[in-house]
């Protein structure tokens, strides 16, 4: 079946320091990918989505990558801040067949100090 | 507007007690999800519904039963507790159709089962 990897955190990087978060995964079929973002105490919120291979989404200052040929999905910015401090979840989804239905990574916890 | 509002946002249970973990959007979705978010497993999907009237199981529905009697609202039921369902619960919304389209989350449900 589908599933979705991501490093394992905790991540704990400085203020203004280089953020990648990798993220690979194997599915049957031509997925839409997403990542989400869970501050503390919070639900998930999208952070952004990409739909097809070589498409790239990006928001905040994060970007991720579709990349079909390594299946991967990585997540990056360039200069974090410490409001960035959350856990950040990889995850696919099909739009036909399976209603939709997410399948998550098991979350990477970035903590940014200053 | 207020999204996805979930009901209760925390609750302490006894073995073998029941409970209705209530969930309602405003957003007109089709859509209707349950997940359970456990640490270092990510998020798994209990149960979910497609529409007005429907349900459908997902990957751990054993224990947890569910009803959509309205669009808007999604309810969670667990008839005997048990102290592996301590968890935090997510509901989550979307509308139906568009590849890559967003699904919405609720604030979550702290639940512990003794």
């Amino acid at each position: 079946g589908d599933s979705v990897t991501q490093m394992e955190g905790p991540v704990t990087l400085s203020e203004e320091a280089f953020l990648t978060i990798n993220c690979t995964y194997t599915a049957t079929g031509y997925p839409s990918l997403f990542w989400y973002v869970q501050y503390p105490g919070e639900g998930l919120q999208l952070l952004l989505k990409a739909t097809k291979a070589d498409d790239k989404g990006s928001n905040k200052g994060f970007e991720a990558t579709y990349r079909k040929e390594t299946t991967s999905f990585h997540l990056e910015k360039g200069s974090v801040q410490v409001s960035d401090s959350a856990v950040y979840f990889c995850a696919l989804s099909y739009t036909t067949g399976t209603a939709s239905k997410l399948t998550f990574g098991t979350g990477t916890r970035l903590q940014v100090t200053l | 507007n207020a999204g996805v509002t979930q009901t209760p946002k925390f609750r302490v249970l006894k073995t073998g007690q029941s409970m209705t973990l209530l969930c309602a959007q405003d957003m007109n979705h089709e859509y209707m999800y349950w997940y359970r978010q456990d640490p270092g497993m990510g998020l798994r999907l209990i149960h979910y519904s497609v529409g007005e009237g429907t349900t459908a199981k997902g990957e751990v529905p054993d224990g947890y039963n569910v009803s959509r009697l309205k669009k808007q609202n999604f309810l969670l039921g667990l008839e005997s507790a048990a102290p592996s369902q301590t968890s935090v619960y997510f509901c989550a919304s979307r509308t139906r159709g568009l590849r890559g389209d967003t699904q919405y989350f609720g604030p979550g449900t702290r639940l512990t089962v003794l």
